[in-house]
């Protein structure tokens, strides 16, 4: 079936540094792939859309400048959490969709951020 | 978006039993259903999706329900098994669009 590889899986970084997570669709191309925070013992919440070739699609209240996404190829997104703050610290977790497949989402196994 | 919850967040069943987790969705426009399970640490897993065309589909152990009228979703598991203790997640999208995630539900296995 599809594999969504994310990385990296966990990533502790200080306050006011970039972190840049990377998702990877493995065997299928993915034109629009997905991005979600996770707190802990919460749900997860969309963050953005990640189009191929264009901007990306955030959700209310999520700030474009904080979090950058890039969608550069049709097997790569990456989030960038800009000038990382302790409150940044979360579970960030991709999806993309295989449209030629089976058609389900399938999603990365997440990145743990802490920042110190 | 979506306004999308979960009746009970904690829900624990004896090994071998039935569970039934329930799942209630706000946008009557959603056409696109998914349970997912999560294990701690781990990102969620595909269990089972039902489109709004159908009210009932069934997998290997898992049957979801849907009930347009009452915007009503559910997750059947039948022979619950210790593995099957993680949280389960609703989620409802529109046009194979983003989706939106509900708050989860526990479920704890008891051997």
């Amino acid at each position: 079936g599809a594999v969504v590889s994310q990385h990296p899986s966990r990533v502790i970084c200080k306050s006011g540094t970039s972190v840049k997570i990377e998702c990877r669709s493995l065997d299928f191309q993915a034109t629009t792939m997905f991005w979600y925070r996770q707190f802990p013992k919460q749900s997860l919440m969309l963050m953005a859309t990640s189009n191929e070739g264009s901007k990306a699609t955030y959700e209310q209240g999520v700030e474009k400048d904080k979090f950058l996404i890039n969608h550069a190829s049709l097997t790569l997104s990456t989030l960038t959490v800009t000038s990382a703050h302790p409150e940044d610290s979360s579970f960030y977790i991709c999806s993309a969709r295989d449209q030629e497949g089976d058609g389900g989402y399938t999603f990365g196994s997440g990145t743990r951020l802490t920042v110190v | 978006g979506e306004s999308v919850g979960l009746h009970l967040p904690t829900l624990s069943v004896q090994e071998g039993d039935n569970s039934i987790i329930n799942c209630a969705y706000s946008n009557s426009a959603s056409d696109y259903f998914i349970w997912y399970k999560q294990e701690s640490g781990k990102g969620p897993q595909f269990i089972i999706d039902i489109r709004s065309n159908m009210d009932k589909r069934q997998g290997q152990r898992v049957t979801v329900l849907l009930n347009k009228t009452v915007k009503h979703l559910s997750l059947q598991i039948a022979a619950t098994q210790p593995g099957d203790s993680a949280v389960y997640f609703c989620a409802e999208g529109y046009n194979f669009n983003k989706f939106y995630f509900g708050s989860g539900t526990k479920l704890n296995v008891k051997p």
